[in-house]
């Protein structure tokens, strides 16, 4: 079955540093993935998507995403954390048999000032 | 443009009463998802509506149902609440051809006392 595992529940970094929120999925063949944001009291929003075009994913608000089948991974990355980025975030991927989206628990990004 | 929006934004039921909830697509979408999302977890799909006719369906019992209007609104309605079912409860909504670009709306936080 198709999922994806999230690694980190929290993550905390300092404003100005680096972010990486990490996410393994388990799929048959070529998943499609993407990553959501979630603002507290606001609607999720799609951040990047991965459909088997490049693998490296540039998304918006200076985040990234790099797709590795040989480690199953689609790690989140943006080279200089924000205060705005603090927020909840999802990794997901795409059933193959019938498209629909299949959620990671969430991995809650904590930015120091 | 009017992204997705959802009504009510809070509402607290008791044990056993029936709700409603009801979720405004995007402009030019037609496809209207539900999920529902536990605190501290990711969303979980409920059920996906295309053509006024539900066209897939997450692992949730009989007692969610829905209703999608011919102007792509739709409705969520749950029987008999329980109190497991106190949650976040977001609608999304594509495109048919899209379904995986999801545009998500605030949603409706249920409390079942």
């Amino acid at each position: 079955a198709q999922s994806v595992t999230q690694l980190d529940s929290h993550v905390s970094v300092s404003e100005g540093t680096p972010v990486l929120l990490r996410c393994n999925y388990s799929s048959s063949y070529s998943p499609s993935l993407f990553w959501y944001v979630q603002h507290p009291n606001k609607g999720l929003q799609l951040l990047l998507k991965y459909t088997s075009a490049a693998t490296l994913v540039k998304g918006i608000n200076g985040f990234e995403a790099e797709f590795k089948k040989s480690e199953t991974s689609f790690h989140l990355t943006k080279p200089s954390a924000h205060m705005s980025d603090a927020a909840e975030y999802f990794c997901v991927v795409r059933r193959d048999s019938n498209y629909q989206l299949i959620w990671g628990a969430g991995t809650k990004l904590i930015i120091k000032p | 443009d009017a992204g997705v929006t959802q009504s009510p934004t809070h509402l607290i039921k008791t044990r056993g009463q029936q709700v409603t909830l009801r979720c405004s697509p995007k402009s030019g979408h037609d496809t209207v998802s539900w999920y529902q999302q536990a605190l501290g977890q990711g969303p979980q799909f409920i059920f996906q509506y295309y053509e006024e006719e539900e066209r897939q369906r997450g692992n949730f019992p009989d007692r969610f149902s829905g209703h999608q209007y011919p102007n792509y609104s739709s409705e969520l309605n749950v029987n008999a609440l329980l109190l497991g079912d106190s949650a976040l409860y977001l609608c999304a909504s594509s495109t048919r051809l899209a379904t995986y670009e999801q545009y998500f709306g605030p949603g409706t936080r249920l409390t079942v006392t």
